[in-house]
């Protein structure tokens, strides 16, 4: 089944704990993404990859970190997380030349 | 940066009532989206318009993409429950190979 992954989907942590939001693709995909969801402020795009080791900053990318070593996989890292950083996460996937994006199912972070 | 402007953002309507949501860019678009996203979910792609004046129907759903391609609207033809979510339009910016997303509406139905 085509789909995009995340883990964890619900994570609880604490200022200044390193932590990584992994993302996976089993489509191929070129182009992947993330983004964070806030109320009242939609999606807004963190970084996004057009493909292996090729990474650019999206709209809010100050405290991630991203990698792309691997055309499916795409980590997100927070060096040192603080509590303006949570928030519903989402990674997005989608082919080169094509603007439809597949969504995982999203990671609830809470950071105290 | 360049905008994508989605109104409402909130709406609420009686059962079997139509509901429209507009996104509105001051720039042209080479394309826009439409994702659904329901209470608890992600969101999931409903359709891509490309063509000025362009109209497409899903069933209850009517999108369409402004001649100049600035704007584009989500209309529902009497609301169902299985409607509520939020709408967000998505726009590819060509200039800057980014898609930006509008802010969303949120659609509340009333039995």
């Amino acid at each position: 089944e085509a789909q995009v992954t995340q883990n964890p989907r619900y994570l609880i942590t604490v200022t200044g704990k390193k932590l990584t939001v992994t993302c996976s693709q089993n489509m191929n995909h070129e182009y992947m993404s993330w983004y964070r969801q806030d109320p009242g402020l939609g999606l807004r795009q963190i970084y996004y990859s057009m493909n292996v080791e090729v990474t650019d900053k999206g709209d809010v990318p100050e405290g991630y970190k991203v990698s792309r070593k691997e055309k499916r996989n795409f980590p997100l890292i927070l060096e040192s997380p603080s509590p303006n950083q949570t928030s519903l996460y989402f990674c997005a996937s989608r082919p080169a030349g094509y603007y439809e994006q597949y969504f995982g199912p999203g990671t609830r972070l809470t950071v105290t | 940066g360049q905008q994508v402007m989605q109104i409402p953002q909130y709406q609420h309507v009686q059962e079997g009532e139509d509901f429209t949501t507009y996104c509105n860019s001051s720039t042209t678009l080479s394309n826009i989206q439409w994702y659904k996203q329901r209470p608890g979910g992600h969101p999931v792609f409903l359709i891509q318009l490309v063509k000025s004046g362009e109209v497409k129907k899903q069933k209850r759903l009517t999108f369409q993409f402004g001649e100049a391609k600035k704007n584009s609207s989500l209309h529902i033809t009497a609301t169902q429950t299985t409607d509520v979510g939020t709408y967000f339009c998505a726009a590819y910016m060509n200039r800057d190979d980014k898609i930006i997303f509008g802010k969303g509406t949120r659609l509340h139905i009333l039995p």
